[in-house]
């Protein structure tokens, strides 16, 4: 099966600090990954989809300088967290899909991320 | 616009059936999946359909009518273990997932 994670799963930190958040399929090579985030009894909402090798394509309503996304390998993605304040906190879920047309889509973990 | 509606929540007795329908609008379609999410936790898959019919998978069966945008979760033997959410997210024409809110499943004794 394909796996993904996610690091950290859990992270506190204070407001104002800026926080990284890795995704990395392990045993697959992800062209497109996905960025969600969930606040409690929530459904999932996407901030924003990666390619690898271009920039990422935010959602409506989703600040790119403050969510910074890179995605500099078919394997890793990165998300950070600018100038965090605690209405950030939030579970942070990642997911990569192997090619562009592909309907297999899979998730990492999630971050628990808290600011303090 | 697209849009998927699913119930927001359900209540079912542990050994028993319960059926959790959704309701898909999409700019095309690549098909329709359903996930399980406990508390906490990240989405974990349980189904793909994209032809018409049902696909069984153990205790756990999919419906999908692509021409009434329908679809149907089917959850057999009920166990306290399946308290979780369920969502629905239909694939659109541009390969990308429509998410549903989530169905909160509680199973009682």
């Amino acid at each position: 099966g394909a796996v993904v994670s996610q690091h950290p799963s859990r992270v506190i930190c204070k407001s104002g600090t800026s926080v990284k958040i890795e995704c990395r399929s392990l045993d697959f090579q992800a062209t497109t990954m996905f960025w969600y985030r969930q606040f409690p009894k929530q459904s999932l909402m996407l901030m924003a989809t990666s390619n690898e090798g271009s920039k990422a394509t935010y959602e409506q309503g989703v600040e790119k300088d403050k969510f910074l996304i890179n995605h500099a390998s078919l394997t890793l993605s990165t998300l950070t967290v600018t100038s965090a304040h605690p209405e950030d906190s939030s579970f942070y879920i990642c997911s990569a899909r192997r090619g562009q047309e592909s309907s297999e889509q899979y998730f990492g973990p999630g971050t628990r991320l808290t600011v303090t | 616009g697209q849009n998927i509606d699913q119930p927001t929540e359900m209540t079912a007795t542990e050994g028993a059936i319960v059926q959790i329908n959704c309701t898909y609008q999409t700019s095309g379609f690549n098909g329709l999946f359903w996930y399980q999410q406990h508390a906490g936790e990240a989405p974990t898959f349980l189904s793909y359909n994209v032809l018409d019919g049902l696909e069984e998978k153990g205790r756990f069966s999919s419906f999908l009518s692509r021409s009434k945008g329908y679809s149907y979760l089917l959850l057999k033997e009920l166990q306290m273990k399946d308290s979780a959410s369920y969502l629905c997210a239909a694939m659109d024409s541009n390969y990308q997932l429509i998410w549903g809110a989530g169905t909160k499943l509680i199973i009682k004794p």
